[in-house]
């Protein structure tokens, strides 16, 4: 059965930091989601990771994948309040179902 | 931007009814879920629809729960006899393919009394 960890849980940072949330996964999957929510929201589609190696930036956000490690990682970069969000990774287990982490919660102070 | 629709974007029922939560996927999607999120929980994964039938279900989704696609653009989930462990936001989302994201819809916020 494909669990999927997420860490940290919650994350308060200064504006102007670098950090990067973690998400590590049980078995083997190549296909990883980055969504974002913001409080009473929807869920928001930021990356789509379909290889090992795989990189994607967006602004002040960029994800990887390595599937070897089952490891995927989302650096923020210099953050901004407006980055303040829950992130959720999500991993495909190859049988339509995605298995959600259980989120990061990011406040940014400014 | 096309985008999911979901109605009613709340629901307050008695435990023990039926209720039946709404879905207009993206148009030329093919693929279609339904996941629930209890307040402040992860997200959890109930069904994908794919050619007019199911194509995975979790063990959540039992003999409770059914989805329908009844025309060409509606897509419902039902929930029969609801408990109260049921009130939760429901989220709807389309996909174009297996491996493209998923788009996700505002939400059903749930509430059984």
């Amino acid at each position: 059965e494909l669990k999927v960890e997420q860490n940290p849980l919650f994350l308060s940072m200064q504006e102007g930091k670098n950090y990067t949330i973690y998400c590590n996964y049980s078995t083997t999957s190549d296909r990883l989601y980055w969504y974002r929510q913001d409080p009473g929201k929807s869920l928001e589609s930021l990356f789509v990771l379909l290889s090992n190696g795989a990189v994607k930036q967006e602004g002040r956000l960029m994800a990887s994948l390595d599937t070897k490690a089952r490891l995927s990682t989302l650096h923020i970069t210099a953050a901004v309040h407006d980055l303040s969000a829950t992130y959720f990774c999500a991993v495909d287990d190859s049988n339509y179902q995605l298995i959600w982490g259980a989120g990061t919660k990011l406040i940014i102070k400014p | 931007e096309p985008e999911v629709t979901q109605t009613p974007s709340h629901q307050v029922t008695q435990m023990g009814q039926e209720v039946i939560l709404r879905c207009v996927p993206i148009s030329n999607h093919l693929y279609f879920y339904w996941y629930r999120q209890i307040l402040g929980q992860k997200v959890e994964f109930l069904v994908s629809f794919y050619n007019n039938e199911i194509s995975e279900k979790s063990e959540i989704f039992d003999d409770q729960f059914s989805v329908e696609r009844p025309d060409g653009s509606n897509f419902t989930l039902k929930i029969r006899s609801t408990k109260l462990e049921d009130s939760a936001m429901y989220f709807c989302a389309s996909s174009p393919s297996r491996v493209e994201p998923q788009h996700f819809g505002d939400g059903t916020r749930l509430s059984i009394l």
